[in-house]
């Protein structure tokens, strides 16, 4: 699986957009872009998934670039409850190690009042 | 009731002690995977497996053993704890027909002795 590169924290006031970055530049043509948060010790939570095309659900918008080296995650109201780790992952998930991703360290949101 | 159970939640143990991690699932889902969470770390997959007679080592399976007993049971053993075993521990699913969305369980907090 190809590797990611994320900040380590990022703050973001409350009610505004929280963008967070993700470079993949070794990503390979069937492998896709998802996006987990942790929130405090608890089980990461999927968030929101793409290959090429941006991707909106109710959760959060994903931008991916036309050269699919780097994404963005957008939340675009961030409330206190969106502080927590986000990772970025990349996998093929018709590989032979299916959907066993791989998290890295992530980013860390604090989203402040 | 959550979809992915894990027990037990916390464990204190001694150095040499065999532990078992158990994992159920109500999803229906047919893979199922162990991972490992160290203080401010990221995730480490340690086993994975994609039915009830597959089963895959991950990055760090050293030290560590698996059994699928059914569709929904995943177990993790630690034949002979050690102390750099302490860590969090995270039973997850997905979907063999899925996009690649993995259901965590809420972990399990192992502390070796």
């Amino acid at each position: 699986d190809a590797k990611t590169t994320q900040p380590t924290s990022m703050d973001c006031a409350e009610g505004r957009a929280a963008n967070l970055p993700c470079n993949h530049s070794t990503i390979s043509g069937n492998e896709y872009v998802y996006w987990y948060r942790q929130i405090h010790s608890q089980g990461p939570q999927y968030i929101i998934h793409g290959l090429k095309n941006n991707e909106t659900n109710e959760m959060a918008s994903l931008i991916i670039t036309e050269d699919r080296k780097s994404s963005t995650l957008i939340l675009p109201h961030a409330t206190l409850r969106d502080t927590a780790v986000y990772y970025c992952i990349v996998s093929a998930p018709n590989s032979n190690s299916g959907y066993a991703l791989n998290f890295g360290k992530g980013t860390s949101l604090l989203v402040t009042p | 009731d959550a979809d992915v159970t894990q027990t037990p939640r916390n464990r204190i143990t001694k150095t040499g002690k065999r532990i078992m991690l158990e994992c159920s699932q109500t999803k229906g889902h047919d893979r199922m995977y162990w991972y490992r969470q160290d203080p401010g770390l990221g995730l480490q997959l340690i086993y994975y497996s994609f039915d009830v007679k597959d089963i895959n080592k991950g990055e760090i399976s050293d030290g560590y053993s698996v059994s699928r007993q059914a569709q929904a049971k995943f177990s993790l053993s630690l034949e002979s704890a050690i102390p750099n075993q302490t860590a969090l521990y995270f039973c997850a699913t997905s979907g063999s027909g899925s996009t690649g969305e993995l259901f965590f369980g809420e972990g399990s907090r192992l502390t070796v002795l």
